[in-house]
């Protein structure tokens, strides 16, 4: 299973763009990369998953380079709400999720 | 469409009592995954089942903790004999059939167990 290492925290302003940067060097080929948002008290929330280039939806946007050894979350105009606990995984269809400590965002006004 | 269902969200133990944690996943989904959470920290897996199979469980302590998800019914995560330790939040996913690469997880609010 692949390891991922991403920042522990990170600090922005509302109305900016936040990319959250997840190192995978050795994600395997069946692996699939997934992000997670987790808000206190609750359980983590999907946001994007992706395989590699760029996946975007209506929440974020995923960059993953040709090599796949690493992910960019990128978050556009992030508000107050947005201050959560980001996880990124990279793990293969019906196997356990392993979790890190993840990148605590905290979004000031 | 209802999410991951998981009752109740909280629950409070005194110390040998059982505790039992309960999981509906999402209509159409037939794998589910215990997690467990500790006081600052990230989430552990324990176990994953599908229906009326246990397909992975090396992350279950082997005593006083057992899972099950019958054909009709929720699935269930039991702690026998509760001890302090096991104060945590208890997470439950839900996916659908593993066919294909793409596989995504759906969790629950979480069960907070609180032992006294």
């Amino acid at each position: 299973l692949a390891k991922t290492t991403q920042p522990i925290s990170m600090d922005s302003y509302e109305g900016q763009e936040v990319n959250i940067t997840c190192s995978h060097n050795n994600i395997a080929t069946n692996d699939y990369i997934t992000w997670y948002q987790q808000f206190p008290s609750q359980g983590p929330r999907f946001i994007i998953q992706g395989y590699k280039t760029k996946v975007t939806n209506e929440v974020a946007s995923l960059f993953i380079p040709a090599d796949r050894k690493s992910s960019t979350l990128s978050l556009p105009r992030v508000s107050l709400s947005d201050t959560a606990v980001y996880y990124c995984l990279a793990n293969q269809a019906g196997t356990a999720l392993i979790f890190g400590k993840g990148t605590t965002l905290s979004v000031s006004s | 469409n209802a999410g991951v269902m998981q009752n109740p969200r909280h629950l409070v133990r005194r110390r040998g009592q059982e505790a039992r944690l309960r999981c509906s996943p999402m209509k159409g989904h037939s794998h589910v995954y215990w997690y467990r959470q500790l006081p600052e920290e990230g989430l552990k897996f324990m176990v994953y089942l599908q229906k009326e199979n246990i397909i992975d469980e090396s992350g279950m302590p082997k005593e006083r903790f057992s899972a099950e998800f019958p054909k009709e019914g929720p699935s269930i995560l039991r702690i026998q004999q509760v001890v302090r330790g096991d104060s945590a939040a208890y997470f439950c996913a839900s996916s659908r059939t593993s066919g294909g690469l793409k596989n995504i997880q759906y969790f629950g609010a979480g069960t907070r167990l609180s032992v006294l």
